[in-house]
């Protein structure tokens, strides 16, 4: 049972132009998200993070948006620029009692061209 | 940013041998480690939270016995396969937390594949 998925597997974008990564979950006791980056080879990196108690959080050229009621966020890139060229892989966190641990979406290749 | 380890990066070893993986953290203390992996185009699935000096605990499915997890130090967890068959090739991650945020710190990563 995939709890967050993110059902595009790939995206292209025009350098300059805005990037939109889509992420849906089903478990309501997620209360904290994350977009982490991830190059060839190399381990994910964390890129921004927002809170369940928010519906958006900004730093530089990449905002979050998150809506509860469809549980449903969203990573936005402007302006894209190639080196934004990864996998960008949506995760949630939900406390286990002992832990809190990420759960990880599918990822989405994005492609930023010239 | 915190810097986590992860060594080797690629092994190719004989159906039935064991592999260690290494995961140190550099420049903090990590109390937590998580160990995952990966299918080609699947998402990071947990496999087991690794704490220091105590006992791993392993997510549902994840064979305690095939997949040995020590956490001796602050800075260093090891993930072992034990007796690796061809279907435990994947890519294995591990990740670390720094203090009590969420975010974790990601090596990058070992590609093992059994012949």
């Amino acid at each position: 049972d995939q709890q967050v998925k993110q059902n595009s597997p790939s995206l292209s974008v025009q350098e300059g132009r805005i990037s939109i990564l889509n992420c849906d979950y089903t478990n309501s006791m997620f209360d904290y998200f994350l977009w982490y980056k991830k190059y060839p080879a190399e381990g994910p990196t964390f890129l921004i993070s927002i809170s369940s108690i928010k519906d958006k959080n900004e730093d530089g050229r990449f905002t979050v948006f998150l809506n509860k009621s469809a549980k449903h966020l969203s990573l936005h890139i402007v302006p894209s620029q190639p080196g934004d060229s990864a996998v960008y892989f949506c995760a949630a966190s939900s406390y286990t009692g002992t832990a809190s641990k990420l759960t990880f979406g599918t990822g989405t290749r994005l492609q930023v061209t010239l | 940013g915190a810097v986590v380890s992860q060594h080797p990066s690629r092994v190719i070893c004989k159906s039935g041998t064991s592999v260690k993986i290494e995961c140190r953290s550099l420049d903090f203390q990590a109390t937590t480690m998580f160990w995952y992996r990966q299918f080609p185009k699947q998402s990071l699935m947990l496999m087991a939270t690794s704490n220091e000096g105590s006992k791993a605990t392993y997510e549902q499915g994840v064979e305690k016995d095939k997949f040995l997890i020590n956490h001796a130090s602050l800075t260093l967890s090891t993930l072992t396969v034990a007796s690796a068959h061809p279907e435990d090739s994947s890519f294995y991650i591990c990740s670390a937390k720094q203090g009590a945020g969420e975010k974790l710190f990601f090596g990058s990563g070992t590609q093992l594949s059994v012949l």
